[in-house]
C-alpha cells in the first residue's frame, strides 16, 4: 500500500510570490491535516480537510489555504510569501473512524525555503 | 488549550543503555496519546499510541504508559541502539479529531557506540 506522496520534495521561492503544496494521502483515507515545522515553533497543526471540507484550522493567518479533491487529495497555498514561512511542510491522512480515534501516517514533507 | 510538555534535549546515551524521555499533557476530557519518531531528512513515523487510560502502547521494544492521574505518557526502551538515534515527538488528539495532533517540542536522541 503506498504511503502518503508530497510533491515536490523541495521547493525555493522569492519573498512575495506564492507557492502551491500537494499532498496524496493513503488510498482510502478521507481525512488529510498539514502541519507546519520550523526550529523555532516546533510542528503546528494547519488545517484539516475531510471530504473536501475543512473541518479544523489552526492559528494561521488567511495567506494561509488549502483545498481537498473528491479523491482527498489535498493541495494548501501560501500567498504573499515571508521569509519566516521557510518550513517543512508535512501532510498526514487517516481514516477517520466514526467515534474513535486513529493514527495519522505522514509523508516526507516539502521544505520550502523563501528568499 | 490542548499542550503537550518534552523534557528538553538532546538526550546521549552509550548503546545499551536504558532510556526515558518524559512527556506530560494537559487536556480536556481522555485525548489519545502517542509517539512519533522523525529520522533526519524524513517526516514522521508513528511509533507506538494508548488511547485510553492505563494502556500501555509498545512498539520495537519502545513503550509507554498512559497515566491518567499524572497526566503522563513517558517512552522508554531498555536496550538503544545506534539506529535509534532520531528526533521522538509526543503528541495528542481528541476522539474525532484524530488528524488535529497537538505536538511537544520534540526530544533528540543520540546514542553512540
Amino acid at each position: 500500500k503506498a504511503g502518503v506522496t508530497q510533491t515536490p520534495r523541495y521547493l525555493i521561492k522569492t519573498r512575495g510570490q506564492q507557492v502551491t503544496l500537494s499532498c496524496s494521502p493513503i488510498s482510502g483515507h478521507r481525512s488529510v491535516s498539514w502541519y507546519q515545522q520550523t526550529p523555532g515553533q516546533g510542528l503546528q497543526f494547519l488545517f484539516e480537510y475531510f471530504s473536501e471540507t475543512q473541518r479544523n484550522k489552526g492559528n494561521f493567518p488567511g495567506r494561509f489555504s488549502g483545498r481537498q479533491f473528491s479523491n482527498s487529495r489535498s493541495e494548501m497555498n501560501v500567498s504573499t510569501l515571508e521569509l519566516g514561512d521557510s518550513a517543512l511542510y508535512l501532510c498526514a491522512s487517516s481514516w477517520d473512524r466514526q467515534g474513535g480515534s486513529t493514527e495519522a501516517f505522514f509523508g516526507q514533507g516539502t521544505r520550502l525555503t523563501v528568499v | 488549550g490542548d499542550s503537550v510538555t518534552q523534557m528538553e534535549g538532546p538526550v546521549t546515551l552509550s548503546e545499551e543503555a536504558f532510556l526515558t524521555i518524559n512527556c506530560t499533557y494537559t487536556a480536556t476530557g481522555y485525548p489519545s496519546l502517542f509517539w512519533y519518531v522523525q529520522y533526519p531528512g524524513e517526516g514522521l513515523q508513528l511509533l507506538l499510541k494508548a488511547t485510553k487510560a492505563d494502556d500501555k502502547g509498545s512498539n520495537k521494544g519502545f513503550e509507554a504508559t498512559y497515566r491518567k492521574e499524572t497526566t503522563s505518557f513517558h517512552l522508554e526502551k531498555g536496550s538503544v541502539q545506534v539506529s535509534d538515534s532520531a528526533v521522538y515527538f509526543c503528541a495528542l488528539s481528541h476522539t474525532g479529531t484524530a488528524s488535529k495532533l497537538t505536538f511537544g517540542t520534540g526530544t533528540r536522541l543520540q546514542v553512540t557506540l
